[in-house]
C-alpha cells in the first residue's frame, strides 16, 4: 500500500532561520512528486513538480529536492508570510496522487 | 483567469440528513477531482472525472456518497445520509489534461461540512 509520511508535523521558526521539511514515501512506480502549500481556510496551491531522483526546483525562498525515497523542501531565510501547511504528494504508477498529512510551518517575526 | 468555484462554503447538518456540494472547475479543464480533507490530514481523493466519465472512485463510500459531472463541466457531490465522521472539508480541484495525473491541480476554497 502506498504511504507518505511528512515530518515534522509542525515546525516553528524565527524569521530568517532556515530549515528543511521532509517527505518520505513508499509508492509503487513513482512517476513524480508534487509539493503544495495550503493556507488556513483555503485549498492547496501548487508549488513544484519533481519527476526524477536528483532533480531540484526553486521558487523564491523555497527549494525542493527529490531522492528515490524522500523529498525535501528547503526554506531559506523564511518570512512570516511563509507560514502555512506544506503538503507533499507523490504520483504513483497508476497516476494517482497520494497526499501526505502535511507540515505546519509557523514563522515568527 | 477565474479559479475553481465551490458552494456553499460552510454547511451544518444533523446526522442522517442529506447534503450536496457544487463545483465549477476552471474553463477548459478536462479533469475534475473531489477530495475529502479531515482536520489534521491531507486531502483524500474521493472521485476523479475525465470530462464526464469516472476515472477513479475507488475510495468513494458508494452506499452514501454520489457524484456526477453533467456535460463534462460542473459537478455535484452528494451525501445521503450523512454520518458524524463525514465532518470534513470537501475540496474540488481541476486540471487541464489530467489523463496522466502529472499536471498541476487547481483547488477551490472548499466546503466545510459539520455533521451534528
Amino acid at each position: 500500500e502506498d504511504q507518505v509520511t511528512q515530518s515534522p508535523e509542525a515546525l516553528r521558526l524565527q524569521e530568517g532561520e532556515s530549515s528543511s521539511l521532509n517527505c518520505s514515501y513508499t509508492v509503487s512506480g513513482l512517476r513524480g512528486l508534487f509539493w503544495y502549500r495550503q493556507d488556513p481556510g483555503k485549498g492547496p496551491e501548487f508549488l513544484f513538480t519533481l519527476y526524477s531522483a536528483g532533480e531540484e526546483k526553486e521558487k523564491e525562498r523555497l527549494k525542493a529536492t527529490l531522492t528515490k525515497k524522500e523529498s525535501f523542501l528547503h526554506i531559506t531565510a523564511p518570512k512570516p508570510e511563509d507560514s502555512a501547511t506544506y503538503l507533499c504528494a507523490p504520483l504513483n504508477g497508476g497516476f494517482k496522487t497520494i497526499f501526505g498529512a502535511g507540515t505546519r510551518l509557523f514563522v515568527k517575526a | 483567469e477565474a479559479g475553481v468555484a465551490q458552494s456553499p462554503r460552510y454547511k451544518i447538518i444533523e446526522k442522517r440528513q442529506s447534503v450536496a456540494f457544487w463545483c465549477n472547475p476552471i474553463s477548459g479543464h478536462a479533469t475534475l477531482y473531489w477530495y475529502q480533507q479531515i482536520l489534521g490530514q491531507g486531502p483524500k481523493l474521493l472521485i476523479q472525472f475525465q470530462n464526464n466519465g469516472v476515472v477513479d472512485d475507488s475510495q468513494l463510500p458508494k452506499d452514501r456518497f454520489s457524484a456526477e459531472r453533467l456535460k463534462g463541466v460542473d459537478s455535484t457531490l452528494k451525501i445521503q445520509p450523512a454520518k458524524l465522521e463525514d465532518s470534513a472539508v470537501y475540496l474540488c480541484a481541476s486540471s487541464f489534461r489530467g489523463d496522466r495525473g502529472d499536471d498541476e491541480q487547481f483547488f477551490g476554497p472548499g466546503t466545510r461540512l459539520t455533521v451534528l
